[in-house]
């Protein structure tokens, strides 16, 4: 079956220093890999995606992203992170062949202290 | 060009009566997926639609539940006898559906806020 684990449910990080959000998946076939961001009351952005190629993925707002094959993860980093970051962070995966729906984590939670 | 756009934003209804909610996609896409967001949880999928088809309802609750995309209009998400259950952030989603890598990509509307009292 489909699934995707965010195991860290809440992470405090101080302003300007480094972030990583893990992201493990299983997935029967060659995965679509996602970063999704949701601010409070807001609808989900997409910062980054991963579909074939180089397995450092670059995205919006100074993101990036690495699928690992062998670890089965896509783990999303930030070298500085600002007070706009704090928000839920969603990993999802979906089918490379075709329109599959998304199969999403439960979400990381990021908050942003001074 | 216009995202994907759903309305309303908030929605307050008493147990029993019906919900409705409308989603119109990105302009050149005929895919829409519906989302479900209960507080403190990921989104689930729900329901796949193609214009006037419906090519996957396994996430859809077998009761209650609905949804259409019409050939003219927007998609409607329609959930009759509501229950407090039901309470929960809706989104829309949609895709260009074209044939070729990257036709996965989806583009979420702000979500409709559901609130049954």
């Amino acid at each position: 079956a489909q699934s995707v684990t965010q195991p860290d449910i809440h992470i405090t990080v101080s302003e300007g220093a480094s972030l990583e959000l893990r992201c493990n998946y299983s997935y029967g076939a060659t995965p679509y890999l996602f970063w999704y961001v949701q601010s409070p009351g807001q609808g989900l952005q997409l910062l980054l995606k991963y579909f074939s190629g180089d397995t450092l993925v670059q995205g919006i707002k100074g993101f990036e992203a690495e699928f690992k094959r062998s670890q089965s993860s896509f783990n999303l980093r930030k070298p500085s992170v600002h007070w706009s970051d704090a928000a839920e962070y969603f990993c999802a995966v979906g089918g490379f062949s075709g329109n599959t729906p998304l199969v999403f984590g439960k979400g990381t939670r990021l908050s942003v202290i001074a | 060009n216009a995202g994907v756009m759903q309305n309303p934003r908030h929605l307050v209804r008493r147990r029993g009566q019906e919900a409705r909610l409308r989603c119109s996609p990105m302009k050149g896409h005929s895919h829409v997926y519906w989302y479900r967001q209960l507080p403190e949880e990921g989104l689930k999928f729900m329901v796949y639609l193609q214009k006037e088809n419906i090519i996957d309802e396994s996430g859809m609750p077998k009761e209650r539940f609905s949804a259409e995309f019409p050939k003219e209009g927007p998609s409607i998400l329609r959930i009759q006898q509501v229950v407090r259950g039901d309470s929960a952030a809706y989104f829309c989603a949609s895709s260009p559906g074209r044939a070729d890598k990257g036709t996965n990509e989806q583009f979420f509307g702000p979500g409709t806020r559901l609130t049954v009292l």
